[in-house]
Formats: C-alpha cells, sequence, structure tokens
C-alpha cells in the first residue's frame, strides 16, 4: 500500500489567497483526520471524519476554514481567505476501526506570505 | 479539557544506553494511548498502541507502558542507536478527540 497521500507537499501563496490540500487514506481505512503541526502550538486535531461524515471538527479555527471527503478515498482541506498565521505543517492522517492505529501522511508545508 | 505533557523535552544520550521517556495526561477517561516517532521535515510514524484496559506493549526494543490511574505513560529504548535519534511524541484518545504532546527530542550520540 503507498500509504496516506498528501498533495501538495509545499505550498508558498500570498495572503487572501485560497488554498486547497488534498488526501488520499489508505484504502479500507473508514476514518480520516486533517492536523496542523505548529512550533508554538504543536500537533492540533482540525478536523475527524468518520465513514466519510464529519463528526468533531471543533479543532477547526474559524470559518476561513472548511474540509471535506466526497467519497472514501479524497479528502479536501481548504482555507479561503488564508492568512500568515496559517503558516504551518497539515498533515492527513487515516485509520481503521475505531481502535486502530492512525497512520500519517507525510504533510504539507504551507507558507502564507 | 485533556493536557499532555511530556519530559523531558530534550535528550542527549551516548549510544547503547537504554532510555525512558514520560508521558502525563490530566484525564485518565481515555481509549487508547499511542507513542509516535517523527523524524525532521516527515510526518508520523506510530511505534506502539496500548488500549486502556492494557499495561504495556512491546516492539523490539520499544517497551511502552501505561498506568491509566496516574496518568502516566513511559516508553524504554533499549541499547540505543543513532538511528532512533528523533522526535517522540505521545498522544491519547478520548474516542473523537486526540491529544498530542509536545514531543521529547532525542539525540543518540555514536
Amino acid at each position: 500500500d503507498a500509504g496516506v497521500i498528501q498533495s501538495p507537499r509545499h505550498e508558498v501563496t500570498e495572503m487572501g489567497q485560497e488554498v486547497t490540500l488534498r488526501c488520499k487514506p489508505i484504502s479500507g481505512h473508514n476514518s480520516l483526520f486533517w492536523y496542523r503541526q505548529t512550533m508554538m502550538r504543536g500537533l492540533e486535531l482540525l478536523i475527524y471524519f468518520n465513514n466519510n461524515v464529519p463528526i468533531d471538527d471543533s479543532g477547526m479555527p474559524e470559518d476561513r476554514f472548511s474540509a471535506k471527503m466526497p467519497n472514501a478515498s479524497f479528502s479536501t482541506l481548504k482555507i479561503q481567505p488564508s492568512e500568515p498565521r496559517d503558516s504551518a505543517v497539515y498533515f492527513c492522517a487515516s485509520r481503521r476501526g475505531g481502535v486502530e492505529t492512525q497512520y500519517f501522511g507525510p504533510g504539507t508545508r504551507l507558507l502564507v506570505l | 479539557k485533556q493536557e499532555v505533557t511530556q519530559i523531558p523535552a530534550a535528550l542527549s544520550v551516548p549510544e547503547g544506553e537504554n532510555l525512558v521517556l514520560n508521558c502525563s495526561f490530566t484525564d485518565s477517561a481515555i481509549y487508547n494511548l499511542q507513542w509516535f516517532r517523527q523524524d525532521p521535515g516527515k510526518g508520523l510514524t506510530s511505534l506502539l498502541l496500548i488500549q486502556s484496559s492494557q499495561r504495556e506493549q512491546t516492539s523490539g526494543r520499544l517497551n511502552a507502558s501505561l498506568d491509566k490511574s496516574s496518568g502516566r505513560s513511559t516508553l524504554y529504548i533499549a541499547a540505543s542507536q543513532p538511528g532512533d535519534s528523533a522526535t517522540y511524541l505521545c498522544a491519547v484518545s478520548t474516542g473523537n478527540q486526540f491529544y498530542f504532546g509536545t514531543g521529547t527530542s532525542l539525540t543518540v550520540i555514536p
């Protein structure tokens, strides 16, 4: 298996632009997670999907952030409009079942100028 | 809100030494606890997952223990090697929420 796939791996954009991050979970996994990692705040859970349905989005920082999972093999995290404080590494992770381990993607490094 | 703390923040040891990394959490109502490794510029790799009903898990030179009542977990690394150098994070799951510690940066000196 190719593991969790994220794209792009790096993104540099200007403040105010829309940013879309993409994730393909491991086949057969029914839960998907979006995390953000910064030096100041560490790793934070943004949103969690189970069987393509958002279960908990309490970690989404504000309305500028939105996430979708139209099917079991694809999810997007969108930031519109982007701000410099959104600069971070964004990770996607997936798992099978409710108690299995999470498998992380390589992350997307986002820099908003 | 669950808070996860890892001490020390950084650790440097000579090759071959056994070492222990610590993780503490404030709410004992957890489903499981997981230890991860993160190499610079990379994602997280799961090392061990301990269910709330378990006391420990072992994989090769790694042993993780869980004391849910006291809110503590330890990761024991035996006979450390330079390739073990990385940041180690613990994470607790309370069902729909996952809380990560800030990690311990480990350097194993050849």
